[in-house]
C-alpha cells in the first residue's frame, strides 16, 4: 500500500522558516518524480515544486521560486520542503504527491505574527 | 483563475449520472494525461482516476475518465451520497513546467 506522511508543519512568524519531510512506502520511492502541492483554506488546489526521480532537476511555481527548495534522500524515502522567507498568503496545507499513485494527508503552515 | 476550467457545481439525484467537464489547452491537456482527484469534506484530495481513464485499486467502477483533444470529463454513474465531495483535475502543463489544476467542482446529491 502506498503510504506518504508528511511532517514539519506549525506556525511561524512571517519571514520565517519551516522543513517539510515527506516518507514514503509502499513503492519504489527511488523511481518516481514527486510533487508538493499546497492548498490555501477554503481554496482549491496550487502545486508548487516537483523533483525528478533522482534530485537532478526541480521546477517551482512562480509564486515559491527563490524562496522553497524542493529536495530528496532516496536512501531515506523522505522528500523535503525548505520554505524561506515566509508570507502569510504561504498558509496552506501542504501535501506530498507522486502524480500516479496518490497523496499524504497533508500538514498544514500557518504563517501569521 | 485556474489553467484548467471546470464548473463550480454540480449536482444530481441518487442513480442518476453525473459528468464533470475540465477544459484545458494544448500544452496541459492536450499534449499530457489527465488525473482527477476527489475530496471528501475535511480530508485530502484521493486519487480516482490516472492516465485519463485508470481507476486505482479500489476506486468502483462507477467512476471513469475520458478524454479528448484538450477537453476531458469524470463520469460517476449510480450517483451515491458518499460521493457529495469536490472534484479536481490535474494535468502537467509543458509551457509553465507545472502541474496545473482545475478550480474543483462541487458536487451535491440532492
Amino acid at each position: 500500500e502506498v503510504q506518504l506522511v508528511e511532517s514539519g508543519g506549525g506556525l511561524v512568524q512571517p519571514g520565517g522558516s519551516l522543513r517539510l519531510s515527506c516518507a514514503a512506502s509502499g513503492f519504489t520511492f527511488r523511481s518516481r518524480w514527486m510533487h508538493w502541492v499546497r492548498q490555501a483554506p477554503g481554496k482549491g488546489l496550487v502545486w508548487v515544486s516537483r523533483i525528478t526521480s533522482d534530485g537532478s532537476s526541480t521546477s517551482y511555481a512562480d509564486s515559491v521560486k527563490g524562496r522553497f527548495t524542493i529536495s530528496r534522500d532516496n536512501a531515506k524515502n523522505t522528500l523535503y520542503l525548505q520554505m524561506n522567507s515566509l508570507r502569510a498568503e504561504d498558509t496552506a496545507v501542504y501535501y506530498c504527491a507522486e502524480w500516479d499513485l496518490g497523496w499524504g494527508q497533508g500538514t498544514l503552515v500557518t504563517v501569521s505574527s | 483563475q485556474s489553467v484548467l476550467t471546470q464548473p463550480p457545481s454540480a449536482s444530481g439525484t441518487p442513480g442518476q449520472r453525473v459528468t464533470i467537464s475540465c477544459s484545458g489547452s494544448s500544452s496541459n491537456i492536450g499534449s499530457n494525461t489527465v488525473n482527477w482527484y476527489q475530496q471528501l469534506p475535511g480530508t485530502a484530495p484521493k486519487l480516482l482516476i490516472y492516465s485519463n481513464n485508470q481507476r486505482p485499486s479500489g476506486v468502483p467502477d462507477r467512476f471513469s475518465g475520458s478524454k479528448s483533444g484538450t477537453s476531458a470529463s469524470l463520469a460517476i454513474s449510480g450517483l451515491q451520497s458518499e460521493d457529495e465531495a469536490d472534484y479536481y483535475c490535474a494535468a502537467w502543463d509543458d509551457s509553465l513546467s507545472g502541474l496545473v489544476f482545475g478550480g474543483g467542482t462541487k458536487l451535491t446529491v440532492l
